[in-house]
């Protein structure tokens, strides 16, 4: 059971590219968010999707898109990258209890 | 927007010592969890307690709900080298609806000198 897979794990953008952060869950769970962390920022909310279809904005969602494109599946976009969305990224899946299962996340560094 | 205030924000132990560390908020919160993140690697929940004046343990952590419901601590006996990483609580506030949104603290950074 794979439970959260983030892809890439790493990745070295330039100032202006684009990119997708995609993340896939294999529980059948409802809930799918997307964090950052920074150091000595801990964990802020991107997005969030609550159930398939619906997608809403957490604390820090400027810069950023998502996608719910079915149950399993929730991917971030990087429309412009700028230097200041260098950060680690995390997936993370909820079902029916209130802990979540976060991926391994996906290192990202803009230039 | 909420925060929980975690601490201490760092601390560096001797191999067979124990472990606190707390976290408090202004409000109340229905749901405290705990969760482990090693280096390199998402952050793994470690305890989760649902109501106030609980105690739970897994193996030689134990954590507690506070009884006004505004605080938890999460205690580690006879600490060894693989507990070395950032210990995060989150609480699940009242108002928090379908979407279950978690409040995160900030982390508390453990090292364990072997």
């Amino acid at each position: 059971n794979a439970g959260v897979t983030q892809t890439p794990k790493f990745q070295v953008l330039k100032t202006g590219q684009s990119m997708t952060l995609q993340c896939a869950q294999d529980m059948n769970h409802n809930s799918m968010y997307w964090y950052r962390q920074d150091p000595g920022m801990g964990l802020r909310l991107i997005y969030y999707s609550a159930s398939e279809g619906t997608t809403d904005k957490g604390e820090v969602p400027n810069g950023y898109n998502v996608s719910r494109l079915n149950k399993r599946e929730f991917s971030l976009r990087l429309e412009s990258a700028a230097p200041s969305q260098t950060s680690v990224y995390f997936c993370a899946s909820r079902g029916g209890s209130y802990g979540y299962t976060f991926g391994s996340g996906t290192r990202l560094t803009v230039v | 927007g909420q925060q929980l205030n975690q601490s201490p924000q760092s601390m560096f132990i001797q191999e067979g010592e124990d472990v606190s560390m707390n976290c408090t908020s202004s409000s109340i919160f229905n749901t405290w969890l705990w969760y482990k993140q090693d280096p390199g690697e998402g952050p793994v929940l470690l305890i989760a307690l649902y109501k106030a004046g609980e105690l739970t343990s897994n193996g030689r952590l134990t954590a507690q709900f506070g009884i006004t419901r505004k605080d938890s601590f999460l205690n580690i006996s006879a600490s060894i080298p693989s507990d070395v990483g950032i210990y995060f609580c989150a609480g699940l506030p009242p108002n928090a609806g379908n979407n279950r949104k978690l409040i995160w603290g900030l982390g508390t950074s453990l090292g364990v000198n072997p």
